[in-house]
């Protein structure tokens, strides 16, 4: 039972436009969710986070939006640079959960020069 | 990454044989997770530790156990390696919430 949800395996952009990717969660209880950034062989490194109190958080180019009702939150990436081209994590942590982040599939996204 | 390493960065060895991963942090962060990424499943917690000898089992703990004896020390243990552990193991350390984890570079095991 996949608790947080990233449905689209790769997306291929054009440098310069938008990138959205998508994030789909189950668990009522969560209440902060962020997105993370991975380059092959190196960990996953922290890229923006919102809290549930919250519909939108922006950070440069960088902007997550969580629609609570629909239970999905979406990464937006303005302009996207061909530098982005990684594996992106949608994760998610429930109050006096000893923290513990729940991790989508990923999504790798290949930004086109 | 910064506070936080891993060891060793690669490791093959044979099924059957025990197996240890270090992790080891320089931030004083009380808590610290195991996960192991695999293709298709993303990143999925083995075991976690919210303190010294204070830990808890995630959601893929079957075969592995961990120990920590010091705040900055969180090991992992792979009891009987069997070529399905085969995988990237990273290790993580937590502070604020907002922030989520800072991760360490992770271990290629490779089970043969």
């Amino acid at each position: 039972d996949q608790q947080v949800k990233q449905n689209s395996p790769s997306l291929s952009v054009q440098e310069g436009r938008i990138s959205i990717l998508n994030c789909d969660y189950t668990n009522s209880m969560f209440d902060y969710f962020l997105w993370y950034k991975k380059y092959p062989a190196e960990g996953p490194t922290f890229l923006i986070s919102i809290s549930s109190i919250k519909d939108k958080n922006e950070d440069g180019r960088f902007t997550v939006f969580l629609n609570k009702s629909a239970k999905h939150l979406s990464l937006h990436i303005v302009p996207s640079q061909p530098g982005d081209s990684a594996v992106y994590f949608c994760a998610a942590s429930a109050r006096d959960s000893s923290y513990k982040l729940i991790f989508g599939s990923g999504t790798r996204l290949l930004v086109r020069p | 990454d910064a506070g936080i390493t891993q060891s060793p960065r690669h490791k093959v060895t044979e099924t059957g044989t025990p197996v240890t991963l270090r992790c080891h942090q320089t931030e004083n962060h009380r808590y610290m997770y195991w996960y192991r990424q695999d293709p298709g499943h993303g990143l999925r917690l083995i075991h976690y530790s919210y303190g010294v000898k204070d830990t808890d089992k995630g959601e893929v703990s079957d075969g592995y156990s961990v120990s920590r004896s010091k705040t900055e020390d969180f090991l992992l243990t792979l009891e009987s390696a069997t070529s399905s552990q085969t995988s990237v193991y990273f290790c993580a350390i937590s502070g604020d919430r907002a922030y989520g984890y800072t991760f360490g570079s992770g271990t290629r095991l490779t089970v043969v």
